[in-house]
């Protein structure tokens, strides 16, 4: 079946711009994860999803971040007033059991690549 | 705070050479422990580790913990120019904290 997928595969965006950035799970997976990658530096864990609620926002580095996820299904990532420290790749992970902290096998998508210019 | 140490940051080797890759936490509440290899973008999993002392083993990997002394040792024996990657080691606790990863090339 379908892997997780997310788009825009690449995003060049103006500082000071909002970006909406989006993840497909894979079908039927409860649990939805949103990390970033910064260059050279290892995952960075944003929020998590269990169905439509996020337990757990403590990973936003500002209000200028926010998510969510309708149906259970999709989720978008939003970052308002962009900046150049924003730069990274962000990676969204789905998981077929709903749970945190996270216990079973995380499927990653491609991931997003963000370049705040 | 929680932190994860991956060692080394970069390893070169020939084919059919064996490395071990290092994992070292200092964690509150763990859970369990979780190696990745990312080759592009997305990390592809590997293990996921949550008792002591038992090895887990996929082909020419393996991956071992020791909750005593605080760390997990990835193993790659006969090493394949196709292992080359950044390898993520990953603590679940409260949340889940990636180390930086170590890079391995492995040449022909």
């Amino acid at each position: 079946g379908a892997g997780v997928s997310q788009s825009p595969s690449n995003k060049v965006t103006e500082k000071g711009k909002d970006v909406e950035l989006r993840c497909d799970p894979i079908s039927g997976h409860t649990a939805l994860y949103w990390y970033r990658q910064s260059l050279g530096q290892g995952l960075e864990f944003l929020i998590y999803f269990q169905g439509n609620s996020a337990p757990d926002k403590s990973g936003l580095p500002s209000d200028r971040f926010s998510a969510e996820r309708t149906g259970g299904s999709v989720s978008t990532l939003t970052i308002q007033r962009t900046q150049q420290e924003d730069s990274a790749v962000y990676l969204c992970a789905s998981s077929f059991l709903a749970g945190y902290p996270i216990s079973y096998e995380q499927y990653f998508g491609p991931g997003t690549r963000l370049t705040v210019t | 705070e929680d932190k994860v140490v991956q060692s080394p940051l970069s390893l070169v080797v020939h084919e059919g050479d064996t490395v071990t890759l290092n994992c070292s936490y200092e964690v509150t509440n763990f859970r369990s422990l979780l190696w990745y290899k990312q080759e592009k973008k997305a990390p592809t999993f590997l293990f996921m580790l949550t008792s002591s002392g038992i090895e887990k083993k996929s082909g020419r990997l393996s991956s071992i913990l020791d909750k005593k002394e605080l760390f997990s040792i990835l193993n790659i024996t006969a090493t394949q120019t196709g292992d080359s990657a950044v390898y993520l080691c990953g603590y679940n606790t409260d949340k889940l904290i990636f180390g930086t990863g170590t890079r391995l090339q492995v040449f022909p």
